[in-house]
């Protein structure tokens, strides 16, 4: 597609379960980063990667969440044992190299509920 | 590290005046520094950013931004609001990756 693709859009599930989110970048794109979003506030840097290496995932609140992008495209971002704190909107973004001043593209999101 | 702060959650305005939203930063090296732009239910989009080339940055939708490293501020303009710039707006800044650390946002409101 043209641009960064999310899925689900919403996702509601409940505390203790795990989910995964999925990231599709624009096709080519180099670096993908994850950030987490709470209601009024800035996006919160996760993580992101150069192609398929994890670069910095020193933004990742603890070890419940992970991210992997084996092939250098498309990522998941997983939380596991979900809890209501993790309720967030959860956004991908990907850049066509990996140059500190490079227009990020962000997607629409996924919203996350724990119930 | 690095930090960003927008000054007022809120700003409103009406149609035809200025807009003025305030982003102040903290770095210990020169930065870089972008506006971002999210209207609802769409990912955020670069207004403009400052890569050191040039103190005063246009973007797009008539919007700049002037760096001023003795004042830590990157503070966005538009000499005349429209209706369709209402939306939130978002200061950052990065400094050796890609990883952009953001302001808490600013909502602008436009009135007829």
């Amino acid at each position: 597609g043209a641009g960064v693709s999310q899925s689900p859009r919403y996702k509601v599930t409940k505390r203790g379960q795990d989910v995964a989110l999925r990231c599709d970048p624009i096709s080519g794109h180099v670096s993908l980063y994850w950030y987490r979003q709470a209601l009024g506030q800035g996006p919160e840097f996760l993580t992101y990667f150069n192609y398929e290496a994890q670069q910095d995932k020193s933004g990742l609140p603890n070890d419940r969440f992970s991210a992997e992008r084996p092939e250098g495209s498309i990522s998941t971002l997983t939380i596991q044992r979900t809890e209501q704190r993790d309720s967030a909107m959860y956004r991908c973004a990907s850049s066509s190299n990996r140059g500190t001043n490079e227009k990020l593209f962000f997607g629409s999101g996924t919203q996350l509920s724990v119930l | 590290a690095q930090s960003v702060t927008q000054l007022g959650s809120h700003v409103s305005v009406s149609e035809g005046a200025l807009v003025l939203l305030r982003c102040n930063y903290s770095s210990s090296v020169p930065p870089y520094l972008f506006w971002y732009v999210q209207y609802p239910n769409q990912g955020l989009q670069l207004l403009l950013k400052y890569t050191s080339a040039a103190t005063l940055v246009k973007g797009i939708n008539g919007f700049e931004a002037e760096f001023k490293k003795s004042e830590t501020s990157f503070h966005l303009t538009k000499p005349s609001a429209h209706m369709s710039d209402a939306a939130e707006y978002f200061c950052a800044v990065s400094v050796n990756t890609g990883k952009l650390i953001f302001g808490q946002g600013t909502t602008l409101q436009v009135k007829p």
